[in-house]
């Protein structure tokens, strides 16, 4: 079955910029989007299509490929942006999540 | 604004049935596709399958052979029944709609529901 790989963890300084990587064969063929959610909430689309944000996601977030692997990167972190973060894309009509990412924002 | 609302029981015995509907007020279920997604407390998130209004479902390989999605076009809800249910099936429920950019997003999730599996 296909899988999405994530570090379990990501630390920055507030101010800094968080960079949170996603690998996954031929990742770059199956426009992976991200999710953050917040301790006790609903996960929350931030990034799809390579790079759009849906209305309300602040300009911080953004979203980029490099062969294999998809980056989440937040400019400018905020102690609001701790959270987990997920992956997703789709590999034969089945939804595919990675195993998610805690941002922690020091 | 789409909204979506899980309910069904939250204590479901082990080897019975899991059963929850998901009510879509702000927008027509007749259109885009419809998930359900669960959370195993402090885990990941685990796709369980999708539904087209029309009845079309795709469920993952994993969960497959325990696993229905149905649809009720007239109240605007669709539901999850997962047979056989073990310790393992404990979780958060979510569901949440799909929709299609390139390839599909959720974009409006559910609250979750929480669902424990105890004698």
């Amino acid at each position: 079955s296909y899988e999405l790989t994530q570090p379990p963890s990501v630390s920055v300084s507030p101010g800094q910029t968080a960079s949170i990587t996603c690998s996954g064969d031929k990742l770059g063929e199956k426009y992976a989007c991200w999710y953050q959610q917040t301790p006790g909430q609903s996960p929350v689309l931030v990034i799809y299509q390579d790079n759009k944000r849906p209305s309300g996601i602040p300009e911080r977030f953004s979203g980029s490929y490099s062969e294999n692997t998809a980056t989440l990167t937040i400019t400018g972190t905020q102690p609001a942006d701790e959270a987990d973060y997920y992956c997703q894309a789709w590999d034969s009509s089945t939804a595919v999540f990675g195993g998610g990412t805690k941002l922690t924002v020091l | 604004q789409v909204q979506l609302q899980e309910s069904g029981p939250r204590l479901v015995k082990p080897s019975e049935t899991l059963s929850l509907t998901c009510t879509v007020s702000g927008g027509s279920i007749r259109s885009h596709y419809w998930s359900w997604i669960r959370q195993p407390p402090g885990k990941g998130l685990e796709w369980i399958g999708y539904i087209y209004y029309i009845g079309n479902t795709n469920y993952n390989p994993s969960l497959k052979s325990r696993v229905t999605i149905s649809v009720d076009t007239s109240k605007n809800q669709f539901s999850l029944k997962l047979s056989s249910v073990t310790a393992a099936d404990a979780a958060v429920y979510y569901c949440a709609r799909a929709v299609a950019v390139t390839g599909y997003v959720f974009d409006y999730w559910g609250q979750g529901t929480l669902v424990a599996v105890s004698s």
